[in-house]
């Protein structure tokens, strides 16, 4: 079945620095990709979505700048958190459309990265 | 309103016992429908898809009720692994992939 890969699986930086989360696709290409937020005792909530090549799509109240996506190819997505804040800690998941059968038809997610802003 | 509404629960329930969620979304012309199940500190994993006609997966049954927009999710036989957030997933339709998920419902099946 399809499987994406997320690294890293957790993260603790200082206030102002940036950091960067990827998502692969193993043995599929993703053509979209969408990426998720999901605060303590709350649902995921969708950030933006990812096509390969083109820029991404971001969701009301979630900002371009801050939240920087590329999608170059279509084993790859990143997600880089600059200039991170204690507010930006968070569970971070990524999602993959794919269409290779397996448990997750479909929707194949990222084990996630556990955001830490010391 | 939300695109998506669950009851939070949490829900604790003995082994072996029957337990039912139900979930409302918002947007008639939603087109797909899923269960997921998320662990603590884990990402959503499907549970099962829901069809219009219904569908049963073990101890698992899904219904989807079109006319008062809400399905349902129904486990019989309880067991401890089955202690989860159950996610109500909503797609709202095929030219727009993006899935809208509510706010799970916690389930804690007791021994």
């Amino acid at each position: 079945g399809a499987v994406v890969s997320q690294h890293p699986s957790w993260v603790i930086c200082k206030s102002g620095t940036s950091v960067k989360i990827e998502c692969r696709s193993l043995d599929f290409q993703a053509t979209t990709m969408f990426w998720y937020r999901q605060f303590p005792k709350q649902s995921l909530m969708l950030m933006a979505t990812s096509n390969e090549g083109s820029k991404a799509t971001y969701e009301q109240g979630v900002e371009k700048d801050k939240f920087l996506i590329n999608h170059a190819s279509l084993t790859l997505s990143t997600l880089t958190v600059t200039s991170a804040h204690p507010e930006d800690s968070s569970f971070y998941i990524c999602s993959a459309q794919s269409w290779e059968g397996g448990p997750n038809y479909g929707y194949t997610f990222g084990s996630g990265t556990r955001l830490t802003v010391v | 309103r939300k695109e998506v509404e669950q009851d939070p629960g949490p829900f604790n329930v003995p082994e072996g016992a029957t337990v039912a969620f139900n979930c409302t979304y918002s947007n008639s012309a939603s087109q797909s429908f899923f269960w997921y199940r998320q662990d603590c500190r884990k990402e959503p994993k499907l549970l099962m898809s829901v069809y219009s006609s219904g569908n049963e997966d073990g101890r698992f049954t899904a219904q989807l009720n079109r006319a008062s927009q809400y399905i349902s999710l129904l486990i019989r036989d309880s067991k401890l692994s089955d202690s989860a957030t159950y996610l109500c997933v909503v797609n709202l339709n095929f030219g727009n992939e993006k899935l809208t998920f509510g706010t799970g419902t916690r389930l804690t099946i007791i021994p």
